[in-house]
């Protein structure tokens, strides 16, 4: 059974400094991992996705993230907080690489930017 | 923006009324998903549908039904709605692993 963990229910951090959202999942198989961002009112949009290539993966708006299999691990981080990234962030692992392959969300970590 | 659209966008019903919700998928996206989001929580698989056929469900009653037309778009049907309802409800659509979402329809049980 696959699962996903997202240690920070709330992470607040100053704009220009770091950010760091933490990810741990439980999966039978080699997993394909996501991250999503959410802004208020909107729709689910993909920030990047690992599916057995390169263990560390860049997407949008400079966020990246590793994939470490010996920590079960998938933390999402930025160099240098801006106040657009205010939003709720998910991790998501699916099993498989088709489309109807079952995905798990975690329950989210809401980033708050102060200024 | 992901092509996926969903209607309508809000939505408040009565406890024990039945509610059908719109989406209409990326163009030749063949599959969809459904998910249940409720308030400060991630969204919850439905189901999910494959060329028109339901080809996976989540821990979810029979009173939530689903459909896929011949042109990809879907409808979620739930029945006899109860307060614990009230939610986010969002499409996804797809062709291989990566699902493109819809911004949600939002559902209010009084």
């Amino acid at each position: 059974a696959q699962s996903v963990t997202q240690l920070d229910s709330h992470v607040s951090v100053s704009e220009g400094t770091p950010v760091l959202l933490r990810c741990n999942y439980s999966s039978s198989y080699s997993p394909s991992l996501f991250w999503y961002v959410q802004h208020p009112n909107k729709g689910l949009q993909l920030l990047l996705k690992y599916t057995s290539a390169a263990t560390l993966v860049k997407g949008i708006n400079g966020f990246e993230a590793e994939f470490k299999k010996s920590e079960t691990s998938f933390h999402l981080t930025k160099p240098s907080a801006h106040m657009s990234d205010a939003a709720e962030y998910f991790c998501v692992v699916s099993e498989g690489y088709s489309s109807a392959s079952k995905i798990i969300f975690g329950s989210g970590t809401r980033l708050s930017i102060r200024p | 923006e992901t092509g996926v659209t969903q209607s309508p966008t809000h939505l408040i019903k009565t406890r024990g009324q039945q509610v059908t919700l719109r989406c209409s998928s990326q163009s030749g996206h063949n599959t969809v998903s459904w998910y249940q989001q409720a308030l400060g929580q991630g969204p919850q698989f439905i189901f999910q549908y494959y060329r028109e056929e339901e080809n996976g469900r989540g821990n979810f009653p029979p009173r939530f039904s689903g459909l896929q037309f011949p042109n990809y778009s879907s409808e979620l049907n739930v029945n006899a709605l109860e307060l614990d309802d009230s939610a986010l409800y969002l499409c996804a659509s797809s062709l291989s692993y990566e699902q493109y979402f819809g911004p949600g329809t939002r559902l209010t049980v009084t």
